[in-house]
């Protein structure tokens, strides 16, 4: 089935230590991709997005993502994590013209301090 | 500018009764979205609207729920009779264009629990 799968479900960092979340996709064609963020008590809000063009996107906060295109992948990243990125992170794909988004199942990340 | 918002915040109802959810989205935003986050699941698509028009329900699970944007503006999502099943967090989400380039901005979710 076409999808979307985020690798980790549950990720615990230290303050400072570098992050990556993956995100694989399983749809042909032309994509849009997304990582949303939800904090503690807070509603989903967009960190970035992909439409085209210079496949390294960098967005809110620090964070960026790559596209590439031959594996599928979207994967997010920060050099250095906060206390304050305790969240749960979503990578979405929009495919068709009524721009539905396909959410992964979520990955939570918690920074110790 | 206000957000996306949604009412309520949470509802608890019992098997075979009837609720009703409020989303109004951000002023002027022609498209509107819902959601539905099930326990341990992933975010899924319900619907959604352009203007008052159903552009796509393909996520609707069942006929037990409907959904009605009248006047283009606020939408309502009835779920009748609820099942427990249904327990979830719903979501609303509005923009201003439609399409694959469009950015979605949430609302902060209805937390439904049918007992």
């Amino acid at each position: 089935a076409q999808s979307v799968s985020q690798h980790n479900h549950h990720v615990i960092l230290s303050e400072a230590a570098s992050l990556e979340l993956g995100c694989n996709y399983s749809y042909g064609g032309t994509v849009n991709l997304f990582w949303y963020v939800q904090y503690p008590g807070q509603h989903l809000q967009l960190l970035l997005k992909y439409f085209s063009g210079d496949p390294l996107v960098k967005g809110i906060k620090g964070f960026e993502a790559e596209f590439i295109k031959s594996k599928f992948s979207f994967n997010l990243r920060k050099p250095s994590v906060q206390w304050s990125d305790t969240a749960e992170y979503f990578c979405a794909v929009s495919r068709s013209n009524t721009g539905k988004l396909i959410f992964g199942q979520g990955t939570t990340l918690q920074v110790k301090p | 500018e206000a957000g996306v918002t949604q009412f309520p915040s949470h509802s608890v109802i019992e098997k075979g009764q009837t609720v009703t959810l409020r989303c109004d989205p951000i002023s002027g935003h022609d498209n509107l979205y819902w959601y539905r986050r099930v326990m341990g699941k992933e975010i899924k698509f319900l619907l959604h609207f352009v203007k008052e028009s159903k552009q796509d329900e393909s996520g609707m699970p069942n006929n037990r729920f409907l959904a009605e944007r009248t006047g283009g503006t606020y939408s309502t999502l009835k779920v009748q009779p609820a099942e427990l099943e249904d327990s979830g967090v719903y979501f609303c989400a509005s923009s201003q264009d439609g399409g694959r380039h469009n950015e979605q901005f949430f609302g902060p979710g209805t937390r439904l629990t049918v007992l």
